[in-house]
């Protein structure tokens, strides 16, 4: 069975402060996985994904995140928060060659920056 | 680039009436879905499709319809609104398969009284 756990359902740092949004998952093969960012009233935009090339991968505007396959984890960081970065973010698996009924979201992490 | 387009952004109906909502894209994906969003619960996916002609089932496909008829368009039908399909939905399509990124819509925000 699959899943997709966000371990934070709200996360508050101040402006310039790392950012961690933790996310871990389970799944039967080796999953491509995403994150993808929410800002109010618009669709998801992707972050990042990983696809088991290298373990650290680079998103668009510093987003960063790292897979563990031993600790099954996919953890989203960031060095320095931006007002801008105020959001919901949301983790999501899809096992490789499946049909779209097979992609789970997380329930999102709702991201504040304090100035 | 218009990417995935949906119409309308807004909807309110009363129970009973149907309707149906729009998504375009632009980019010629093969794979297009449809998302319910609801407060806690995420993304649930009602239907989608691996191209023209082919559609199938999701989490939560009661209540809705689907066609493709061509690769660009993939409107999602309301049958007979109810008061729990209060949602925001969102259209979205991606290239070679499920496992590359989704592009999203803005969505639709619908309200049935």
């Amino acid at each position: 069975a699959q899943s997709v756990t966000q371990l934070d359902s709200h996360v508050s740092v101040s402006e310039g402060t790392p950012v961690l949004l933790r996310c871990n998952y389970s799944s039967s093969y080796s999953p491509s996985l995403f994150w993808y960012v929410q800002h109010p009233n618009k669709g998801l935009q992707l972050l990042l994904k990983y696809t088991s090339a290298a373990t650290l991968v680079k998103g668009i505007n510093g987003f960063e995140a790292e897979f563990k396959k031993s600790e099954t984890s996919f953890h989203l960081t960031k060095p320095s928060a931006h007002m801008s970065d105020a959001a919901e973010y949301f983790c999501v698996v899809s096992p490789r060659g499946s049909s779209a009924s097979k992609i789970i979201f997380g329930s999102g992490t709702r991201l504040s920056i304090r100035p | 680039n218009a990417g995935v387009t949906q119409t309308p952004k807004f909807q309110v109906l009363k129970t009973g009436q149907s309707m149906t909502l729009q998504c375009a894209q632009d980019m010629n994906h093969e794979y297009m879905s449809w998302y319910r969003q609801d407060p806690g619960m995420g993304l649930r996916l009602i239907h989608y499709s691996v191209g023209a002609g082919i559609t199938d089932q999701g989490e939560v496909p009661n209540g809705y319809n689907v066609s493709r008829s061509t690769t660009e368009d993939f409107p999602l039908r309301l049958l007979s609104a109810a008061p729990s399909q209060t949602s925001v939905y969102f259209c979205a399509s991606s290239s070679q398969g499920w496992e590359q990124p989704q592009h999203f819509g803005d969505g639709t925000r619908l309200s049935i009284l």
